[in-house]
């Protein structure tokens, strides 16, 4: 599966969307991209995942690029419960084992 | 969304004892689970791949026979640490595959809390 990269941490005001990037120039033409979230002392809560179309969800959206080389996952309007850590992770069969890297750090601010 | 359930979610036990963590689906059934392993202020570590009915793979520098994995059923998988040591303590999450076509994905339990005295 290919890498991943993402910033280390980011942080966001309350309110405003909260705007994740992740690079994946390697990924391949059978690869999604997922994206998981983990709140302190808790266990990864999936968020949404896209092969070539933008996404949206309940959660959030995720714009994936033409060349697919990176995306973007988007909260929309950050509360402080969204503050976790974000992984973004590359994968062709969901069924098989995810690789966590280091993922981003957010933190909403009041 | 599908739901999955971890018991116990935080365990103390003394050094040499044996733990059994117990990981369900509780409203889909799931043939693979995964068993990953978070130590404090690092990023899960994959251990093993359990399929129902047959052996669990271990990742590599994973001991078999200290961490034994059983899936039994579609819905139960556990994992048992044996002759549990101090440096055994960490946060073990599991996750299972839902296999729902173009909404494939994992689901992760809420993690159990180990810590051996």
């Amino acid at each position: 599966d290919a890498k991943t990269t993402q910033p280390t941490s980011m942080d966001c005001a309350e309110g405003r969307a909260a705007n994740l990037p992740c690079n994946h120039s390697t990924i391949s033409g059978n690869e999604y991209v997922y994206w998981y979230r983990q709140i302190h002392s808790q266990g990864p809560q999936y968020i949404i995942h896209g092969l070539k179309n933008n996404e949206t969800n309940e959660m959030a959206s995720l714009i994936i690029t033409e060349d697919r080389k990176s995306s973007t996952l988007i909260l929309p309007h950050a509360t402080l419960r969204d503050t976790a850590v974000y992984y973004c992770i590359v994968l062709n069969n969901a069924g098989n084992m995810l690789t966590f890297g280091g993922g981003t750090r957010l933190m909403v601010k009041p | 969304g599908a739901v999955v359930s971890q018991h116990p979610s935080r365990v103390i036990c003394k050094s040499g004892t044996s733990v059994k963590i117990e990981c369900r689906s509780l409203d889909f059934q799931a043939t693979t689970m995964f068993w990953y392993r978070q130590f404090p202020k690092q990023s899960l570590m994959l251990m093993a791949t359990s399929n129902e009915g047959s052996k669990a793979t271990y990742e590599q520098g994973v001991e078999k026979d200290k961490f034994l994995i059983n899936h039994a059923s579609l819905t139960l998988s556990t994992l048992t640490v044996t002759s549990a040591h101090p440096e055994d303590s960490s946060f073990y999450i599991c996750s299972a595959f839902f296999p729902g076509g173009a909404k494939d994905t994992q689901y992760f339990g809420p993690g159990t809390r180990l810590t051996v005295l």
